[in-house]
């Protein structure tokens, strides 16, 4: 089954120092990630996807992650912090198909991210 | 504008009154799916549609009903709210699950905020 851990509910960052959102996936078949952000009082927003070729993805503002398929993580970064930043990131595997639960999208519990001035 | 759009954004009810969460997308999607999302669990499946008249149930299905009588809507039913059904409810809808890349990105809506009293 598929599963997602994204590491730390919270995390604090100072604006203009590096983010790093942790996200650990299990999967059987080789997995579709992505990373989604939820502004406060929105809906979610695509912010960057894996699905084959290049392990190193860019996302929009400025937001990029490396699908590291020995350690099975998928840690998304952002050199700089902004404080437009501060929003929920949620972490999602997509189920291959075949299975019963295809096409489903499996969500890590999500880390709020704070930037502080 | 490409978009999911759900109506209403803000429902206040009470125990046992039905209500119906309507979802609309214009992107000629066939997979919907709808999503409830509860603090500390990140977002749980609760039902998904394949295609027109073709439903099945996700991780957290009881208490709800949907139907898919044409391909661009996708209503939630709850026929009888209960309180442990406060949350916050997301539908989103993407091409069919099996095509490669970016078609297997789900688009999601601005949210339907339930409060079940």
């Amino acid at each position: 089954a598929q599963s997602v851990t994204q590491l730390g509910s919270h995390v604090s960052v100072s604006e203009g120092a590096l983010v790093l959102l942790r996200c650990n996936y299990s999967s059987s078949v080789p997995p579709y990630l992505f990373w989604y952000v939820q502004y406060p009082n929105q809906g979610l927003q695509l912010l960057l996807k894996y699905t084959t070729g290049a392990t190193l993805v860019k996302g929009i503002n400025g937001f990029e992650a490396e699908f590291k398929k020995s350690e099975t993580s998928f840690h998304l970064t952002k050199p700089s912090a902004h404080m437009s930043d501060a929003a929920e990131y949620f972490c999602a595997v997509s189920h291959p198909p075949g299975g019963t639960s295809y096409g489903k999208l499996t969500f890590g519990q999500g880390t709020i991210l704070t930037v502080h001035p | 504008e490409a978009q999911v759009t759900q109506n209403p954004r803000y429902l206040i009810t009470v125990t046992g009154k039905k209500l119906t969460v309507t979802c609309s997308q214009n992107m000629n999607h066939e997979y919907m799916s709808w999503y409830r999302q509860d603090p500390g669990l990140g977002l749980r499946q609760i039902y998904y549609s394949m295609n027109v008249e073709v439903t099945d149930k996700g991780d957290v299905p009881e208490g709800y009903k949907v139907s898919r009588k044409e391909k661009r809507n996708f209503p939630l039913i709850l026929e009888s709210p209960s309180p442990n059904q406060t949350s916050l409810y997301f539908c989103a809808s993407s091409f069919t699950p099996g095509l490669a890349g970016d078609k297997r990105t789900q688009y999601f809506g601005p949210g339907t905020r339930l409060l079940v009293l």
